[in-house]
């Protein structure tokens, strides 16, 4: 199956530097890439769908100038924390939908990142 | 709008105790379903999934079907493993290129021995 990878898996990092998070489809193109927000026990929460060659479509609620996506090309999207702070702790994934007719989701592994 | 809506956990059972987790949705259209499983300090994996209505996705002794009668897709198991703890997802997306996925709160399965 396709697979996604995310870089780095685990980050620590001081409040009020930034953070970026790199998410790849490695055997796949991927026009479209989702990051979510995972936060302890609970479900994943989409945060906003990173199109390449434009602007990425945030969710209700999500800063786009707190979480900067750039979607460099068909196999990476990146997602920058800004001046990240405690709050921001959270695990983030990202998925990028296959080829098949029904899109089946692949997801990356994840990356916790925890802001001291 | 769309909605899943799957049981609270934790759920607790014994290995090779039978497992049911309950999930039902809503959706406008016709949304594929899915279920997700994440081991302890993994990323998710597809467990499953059904495209149409009356469709069975089955998988490593799990089995679940699409129901739209009821809007439900319940995921069971015969005889649970201790290896199959996991958090459970259940998942939606509708039917068109490259919608995010809608998924429920998750529930947590611990199997002891």
């Amino acid at each position: 199956g396709a697979v996604v990878s995310q870089h780095p898996s685990r980050v620590i990092c001081k409040s009020g530097t930034s953070v970026k998070i790199e998410c790849r489809s490695l055997d796949f193109q991927a026009t479209t890439m989702f990051w979510y927000r995972q936060f302890p026990k609970q479900s994943l929460m989409l945060m906003a769908t990173s199109n390449e060659g434009s602007k990425a479509t945030y969710e209700q609620g999500v800063e786009k100038d707190k979480f900067l996506i750039n979607h460099a090309s068909l196999t990476l999207s990146t997602l920058t924390v800004t001046s990240a702070h405690p709050e921001d702790s959270s695990f983030y994934i990202c998925s990028a939908p296959g080829q098949g007719a029904h899109r089946e989701q692949f997801f990356g592994p994840g990356t916790r990142l925890t802001v001291l | 709008g769309d909605s899943v809506t799957q049981m609270e956990g934790p759920v607790t059972l014994s290995e090779e105790a039978f497992l049911t987790i309950n999930c039902t949705y809503t959706a406008t259209g016709y949304p594929s379903l899915f279920w997700y499983v994440q081991y302890p300090g993994e990323g998710l994996q597809l467990l499953l999934k059904a495209t149409k209505a009356d469709d069975k996705g089955s998988n490593k002794g799990f089995e679940a079907t699409y129901r739209k009668e009821t809007t439900s897709f319940h995921l069971e198991k015969g005889s649970v493993q201790v290896s199959d703890s996991a958090v459970y997802f259940c998942a939606l997306t509708l039917s068109q290129a490259g919608t995010a996925l809608i998924f429920g709160k998750g529930t947590t399965l611990s199997v002891s021995s």
